[in-house]
């Protein structure tokens, strides 16, 4: 079973920050943050991970509490194309993907 | 780059049939994964290639479905006979194998399987 908590959906307007909270309360040490993405009728994408600090790409920012509890994918200026389930996982080395959360980037 | 390869991308059969799908992996890389995702629901792993050797099947149901990777480099899933509840997206994807950092996971696009 996925160890992550995520709300099931979420609405953005595009032009606008999407942030995607994520719960993993019973992360262990050596476990890292994991985000991927899947457009409908596609594959999953991965997106960023992170183990401790906070991590920017080209795509997005994954903010991670201090605790390890809980994390946030902030997209910070959403498109249409965003329009995704996001998935979060904490993982060492194998994926366990959970149900995600439908984000959707209206006009 | 080319991405990874999958085929058929649709495929529809009815109970009791035998089906199989195709993975070509992006060159170079030696681990290979097989997901299958039912509808609404997250992918779950099938199957872990570490180049020709098996890494994880422990969620495989390994009497009706197999999976080789015999060369190490592409790779066939067969399902054999089908049940209704095989009806799924099967994903395949890979990753470079790299142990020393953590391995980012390409996937393919899929192939949906219907099981009348």
């Amino acid at each position: 079973d996925a160890k992550t908590t995520q709300p099931t959906s979420m609405d953005c307007a595009e032009g606008r920050a999407a942030n995607l909270p994520c719960n993993h309360s019973t992360i262990s040490g050596n476990e890292y943050v994991y985000w991927y993405r899947q457009i409908h009728s596609q594959g999953p994408q991965y997106i960023i991970h992170g183990l401790k600090n906070n991590e920017t790409n080209e795509m997005a920012s994954l903010i991670i509490t201090e605790d390890r509890k809980s994390s946030t994918l902030i997209l910070p200026h959403a498109t249409l194309r965003d329009t995704a389930v996001y998935y979060c996982i904490s993982q060492y080395s194998t994926l366990t993907f959970g149900k995600g959360t439908m984000l959707l980037v209206s006009p | 780059e080319a991405g990874v390869a999958q085929s058929p991308r649709y495929k529809i059969i009815e109970k009791r049939q035998s089906v199989a799908f195709w993975c070509n992996p992006i060159s170079g890389h030696a681990t290979l994964y097989w997901y299958q995702q039912i509808l609404g629901q997250g992918p779950k792993l099938l199957i872990q290639f570490q180049n020709n050797g098996v890494v994880d099947d422990s969620q495989l149901p390994k009497d009706r479905f197999s999976a080789e990777r015999l060369k190490g480099v592409d790779s066939t899933l067969k399902i054999q006979p089908a049940k209704l509840e095989d009806s799924a997206v099967y994903l395949c994807a890979s990753s470079p194998g790299d142990r020393k950092r953590r391995d980012t996971q390409y996937f393919g696009p899929g192939t949906r399987l219907t099981v009348l």
